[in-house]
This record gives C-alpha cells, sequence and structure tokens, in this order.
C-alpha cells in the first residue's frame, strides 16, 4: 500500500533561516508526490509536485522540494523562511489503481511550521 | 477562474436537523471530491464524483449523503449527525490525470459544528 510520512510534528526555524520539511515515502510503481500548506481555518494550497523529470522540484511561494528516489524522500525547502511560512503542511502521494478521472491523495500526518520573528 | 469554493463557512446544526453543504468550481474538473478534516489531522477522503457519477464512498455512514447536480457542483447533505462530526469539510476538484493538472485543487472549507 502506498504510504508517506512526516517524520516530525513540528519544525521551528528563525526568520532569514533556511527550512527543511521532511517526508519519506513508500509505494509501489512510479510516486506522484505533493505538498500542500494549511493556514488556520482554511483550505489545502498545492504547492509544488513530482511526477517526473528533475529531482529538484520549484513551487510557489518560493518553496522547493528535492525528490530522492535512494532514500524514498521529498523534503520541502526554502532558501530563507518568512513568519507568514508559519502553517500546516502536509506531504501526500497518489494511491493506485485509480482511473484517469480521479485518483486518491494519501495523506501524511502533517508537520507544523512555526518560524519565529 | 482557478478557485474552488464552498458556502457556508460556518453550520452549527443540532442532531435533528438536515442541512446541506454545497461547493462549485468552473475549471471545467471533470472529478470532485469530500474531505472530512478534524483539527490538526490530515484530511480523510469520504466521497469522489467522477464525470457526475460516485465512484467511490469510503465507507462514510449514510447520515452524509453526497449529490453532484452538475459537473460543476457538489453537494453534502446532512442528516441526523453526531457531535463527533463535528469537523473542517472540504471540497477538491481535479482534471483528467493525463491532461497534465495533476493536483487537486481544494476550496476553504465548511467549519461543521454539531450540538
Amino acid at each position: 500500500a502506498q504510504s508517506v510520512a512526516q517524520p516530525e510534528d513540528q519544525v521551528n526555524v528563525a526568520e532569514g533561516n533556511p527550512l527543511t520539511v521532511k517526508c519519506t515515502y513508500s509505494v509501489s510503481g512510479n510516486p506522484y508526490l505533493f505538498w500542500y500548506v494549511q493556514y488556520p481555518n482554511r483550505g489545502l494550497q498545492f504547492l509544488l509536485k513530482y511526477i517526473t523529470g528533475d529531482n529538484l522540484v520549484k513551487g510557489s511561494y518560493g518553496f522547493e522540494a528535492e525528490f530522492n528516489k535512494s532514500q524514498t524522500s521529498f523534503h520541502l525547502k526554502k532558501p530563507s523562511a518568512l513568519v507568514s511560512d508559519s502553517a500546516l503542511y502536509f506531504c501526500a502521494v497518489r494511491d493506485t489503481g485509480w482511473m484517469d478521472s480521479s485518483y486518491k491523495l494519501i495523506f501524511g500526518s502533517g508537520t507544523r511550521l512555526l518560524v519565529r520573528p | 477562474d482557478t478557485e474552488v469554493t464552498q458556502t457556508p463557512k460556518h453550520l452549527v446544526m443540532g442532531m435533528t436537523n438536515k442541512k446541506s453543504l454545497k461547493c462549485e468550481q468552473h475549471m471545467g474538473h471533470r472529478a470532485m471530491y469530500w474531505y472530512k478534516q478534524k483539527a490538526k489531522k490530515p484530511p480523510e477522503l469520504m466521497f469522489v464524483y467522477s464525470y457526475e457519477k460516485l465512484s467511490i464512498n469510503e465507507s462514510v455512514p449514510s447520515r452524509f449523503s453526497p449529490e453532484c447536480p452538475n459537473s460543476s457542483l457538489l453537494n453534502l447533505h446532512l442528516h441526523a449527525l453526531q457531535p463527533e462530526d463535528s469537523a473542517l469539510y472540504l471540497c477538491a476538484s481535479s482534471q483528467e490525470w493525463t491532461s497534465g493538472g495533476n493536483e487537486q485543487f481544494f476550496g476553504p472549507g465548511t467549519r461543521l459544528t454539531v450540538l
């Protein structure tokens, strides 16, 4: 079965410092990986995805993620954190066995990012 | 228009009430989803509609009844809910995977409180 793990419940970083939010995956077949961010009492906002191609994926708001097949990881990174980046971050993988028209996302447990001024 | 809208933003209902949540998208997506999310937890998939047909029901109790009147609209009818059903209900949509869109677009959610 497909799964993703986010080993850290919370990540603390000072504003201006680089940040990393970790995600590891377990899939059969090709992994299709996503990062979403959720601000309090809001829906999920798409940040970036890895489908195929370059291992370094660039996304919204200056975020990027590195796909590492040998380590089965897809860590989210940003060179310089902002206080406004403080939110809940979810890694997700597309489940297998779905048709082209729809699919199920399997989410990690989420990581709370706290950027202090 | 690249957004999913949901109404109402907040809903408080008693256990004997009947209410409905509404979701709308005008991106031409043919898949629409309902998720339930408890505080600080990941979203849990409830239902999937594909081309206006229910394709997945993730063992959701019958007090939740989805409806897809057309390709842009998705409703969730609520009846005889329990306090443990209080949560943020999220709607999402996506286009066909091979069209290249891939990601699911989420609405802002409806915060439901059952008294």
